[in-house]
């Protein structure tokens, strides 16, 4: 089945700085790429995703930057603000008819006003 | 639009009980999943429903955990008899048709087992 690893695992940065998180997958047949934000005491929150057609993908301040021949994804934050504090987890899925994503082990994000 | 509804928040049972969570998505999602998350690691899928049929369950340890989906909308997951490393966070998420479409997850359900 599917792996993804997830990289690093906390991660603190300082407000306005970039935070950069990323991801692989073993399985090459992987084609759609979340991220979800978890806040505490909640359930994640889908932010942002990417599917196996583009390279790279932009909203605001956050952008997703996919490498199929590598196997490996990963997330920018850019301008961060305390408010985006927050565990990060991506995820993969194979193509289908069903949408059933492994996800990484996550990300704790900490940003330091 | 409301969002996934699960209950109870939170619940601490001794090993070998019996618990069982309930979820309430999204109007008109026909998919629900259910993950459980241990601490420190990503969700892991245990079931998915396709309105009241079961699309997968390869993940779920079939002989404790149940789930039903009768009439296509709620949901409940019972777990019969808990154990020790049952303890984790149970999330419940819906999605409108399944099949690329975005997932909204409820609040969860932390479980704590004695």
């Amino acid at each position: 089945g599917e792996n993804v690893e997830q990289h690093p695992s906390t991660l603190s940065v300082q407000e306005g700085d970039s935070a950069v998180i990323k991801c692989t997958y073993s399985d090459s047949a992987s084609n759609y790429f979340p991220w979800y934000k978890q806040e505490l005491g909640k359930g994640p929150q889908l932010i942002i995703d990417i599917r196996s057609n583009v390279g790279e993908k932009k909203d605001q301040r956050i952008a997703v930057t996919l490498n199929k021949t590598a196997k490996h994804f990963s997330l920018h934050i850019t301008e961060t603000q305390p408010e985006d504090s927050a565990v990060y987890f991506c995820a993969a899925s194979r193509p289908g008819g069903s949408y059933i994503p492994t996800f990484g082990r996550g990300t704790s994000l900490i940003v330091h006003p | 639009e409301a969002g996934v509804a699960q209950s109870p928040r939170y619940k601490i049972i001794e090993k070998r009980q019996s618990v069982a969570f309930w979820c309430n998505p999204i109007s008109g999602h026909a998919t629900l999943y259910w993950y459980q998350q241990i601490l420190g690691q990503g969700p892991k899928l245990l079931i998915q429903f396709q309105n009241n049929g079961v699309v997968d369950d390869s993940q779920l340890p079939k002989d404790r955990f149940s789930a039903e989906r009768l009439k296509g909308v709620d949901s409940t997951l019972k777990i019969q008899p808990a154990k020790l490393e049952d303890s984790a966070v149970y999330l419940c998420a819906s999605s409108f048709s399944g099949a690329k479409e975005t997932q909204y997850f409820g609040p969860g359900t932390r479980l704590l087992v004695l």
